[in-house]
């Protein structure tokens, strides 16, 4: 692996669905987090993983929100009964080199 | 908790003129210090860090050292160029279990050169 992979890369969706977002981090760093960026505001941290193990999670993270790294290797992010407040980038990150993976733009109509 | 404050933009210059971003930090202990880089509809890409205080990173000509006794970490380079246009964010981590940790982000700042 040569970097982080995310996917979608971009995401619309009606208020009130359910969306799932996808991240493979760099294979063999046991560390991943998870980042929501708003227009115009630097990321901030949501939750992050050490191998399959969700250590620490933002308040910014309500009950919609769950994420889960099975097998210590791809995350997912879950997003439920989606808001138009939702509708950020979603940034995942892999340790060491805190690399960052393109993110996944959603919007929420 | 950690905070990091950063030149307010946009900031507009002339191709080869010469860039200061500014960064100051509020953390407790001894953060490690990043810049990081963002173009248009990407992700971040790490442009350089610091890990302890007088260290200076650098890369693709941009410098940082990291001062303790300012809590600065300010961003230069000496030439500007088109492709440098992009938003420019600060951000510091504290290790923990002998890694970085999560990142605490300054708001960005979005730097145009024209040619």
């Amino acid at each position: 692996d040569t970097g982080v992979s995310q996917n979608p890369r971009h995401k619309i969706t009606k208020r009130g669905q359910n969306v799932t977002f996808r991240c493979d981090p760099i294979s063999e760093h046991n560390r991943l987090y998870w980042y929501r960026q708003t227009l115009g505001q630097g990321p901030e941290f949501l939750t992050y993983f050490q191998n399959e193990a969700q250590l620490e999670k933002s308040r910014l993270l309500s009950d919609r929100f769950s994420a889960e790294r099975p097998k210590g290797s791809f995350s997912t992010l879950e997003i439920q009964r989606t808001e138009q407040g939702d509708s950020a980038m979603y940034l995942c990150a892999s340790s060491l080199s805190l690399t960052f993976g393109s993110g996944t733009r959603l919007t929420v109509v | 908790g950690d905070s990091v404050t950063q030149t307010e933009g946009p900031v507009t210059l002339s191709e080869e003129a010469f860039l200061t971003i500014n960064c100051t930090y509020t953390a407790t202990g001894y953060p490690s210090l990043f810049w990081y880089v963002q173009y248009p509809g990407e992700g971040l890409q790490l442009l350089l860090k610091a890990t302890k205080a007088d260290d200076k990173g650098s890369n693709k000509g941009f410098e940082a050292t990291y001062r303790k006794e300012t809590t600065s970490f300010h961003l230069e380079k000496g030439s500007v160029q088109v492709s440098d246009s992009a938003v420019y964010f600060c951000a510091l981590s504290q290790p923990r279990g002998g890694s970085n940790y999560k990142l605490t982000f300054g708001k960005g700042t979005l730097l145009t050169v024209n040619p």
